[in-house]
């Protein structure tokens, strides 16, 4: 069963670097993810796409300081510089044929 | 830019149909690389899949809302509609509807999603 695992809960200081983790279930090592930002009282943001060899893209708009890597099944989201304004919920998101998936989400509180 | 939009009535009794309709501009809903679909979100809780169409009508939907769940397209008016019947309080939830980019050849999986509507909250209650 293709499951997305997230922690609820992830915090870091103003102007720091913190990195959010995706885990892909078992045998689903090699897929790829997207990561979303919902701020509050928001609608969700698309980030970008990662793959499993690490690499990405980007949405529009999307400032250099979110970047995305991947070790087996994990996938990372790393933001640098923290600002305010990243205090918000992430969402990894999978699919696969005739499915998609949304990890439970965490939630990103900058100190 | 690609914009969505829902529509739809915020308030539906319990046992009844809810109703939704987004429509797309900026783009065409008959590309051969997206499918569009729903998500939802309760007060408070994460992201749920509700269903995912692709122009030529394809369908796909979560399994446990399957029984309930109905996804249409209409190509000419650039809209995607959800119907989810008898529905409980357990259904209040912000409804977004969604584009999805299928990157996999013939678009054999869904894809990622790439665009978002702004979201529409429904309630259920009499």
């Amino acid at each position: 069963q293709l499951v997305l695992t997230q922690s609820p809960s992830a915090s870091a200081s103003l102007g720091a670097s913190v990195k959010l983790t995706c885990t892909l279930s078992s045998g689903h090592s090699n897929y790829a993810i997207a990561w979303h930002q919902q701020q509050p009282e928001k609608g969700p943001r698309y980030l970008m796409k990662l793959n499993n060899d690490g690499s990405h893209s980007k949405g529009d708009g999307i400032p250099d300081r979110f970047s995305g890597s991947s070790s087996g099944a994990e996938r990372y989201l790393t933001i640098s510089s923290l600002q305010s304004e990243d205090e918000a919920d992430y969402y990894c998101q999978t699919w696969g044929t005739g499915i998609q998936v949304f990890g439970g989400g965490t939630k990103l509180t900058v100190l | 830019q690609l914009q969505l939009q829902e529509s739809g009535p915020g308030l539906v009794k319990p046992s009844e149909t809810l109703s939704l309709t987004c429509t797309v501009s900026g783009g065409s809903i008959s590309s051969s690389n997206y499918y569009w679909g729903w998500i939802r979100q309760p007060p408070g809780k994460g992201l749920e899949w509700i269903g995912t169409i692709y122009y030529s009508g394809s369908t796909y939907y979560n399994p446990s809302l399957k029984s309930r769940v109905t996804i249409s397209v209409d190509t000419s008016r650039n809209q995607f509609s959800l119907k989810l019947n008898s529905v409980t309080a357990a259904d209040t939830a912000v409804y977004y509807c969604a584009r999805s980019y299928c990157s996999s050849t013939f678009c054999s999986t869904i894809g990622y999603i790439d665009y978002w509507g702004q979201g529409t909250l429904v309630t259920v209650s009499s």
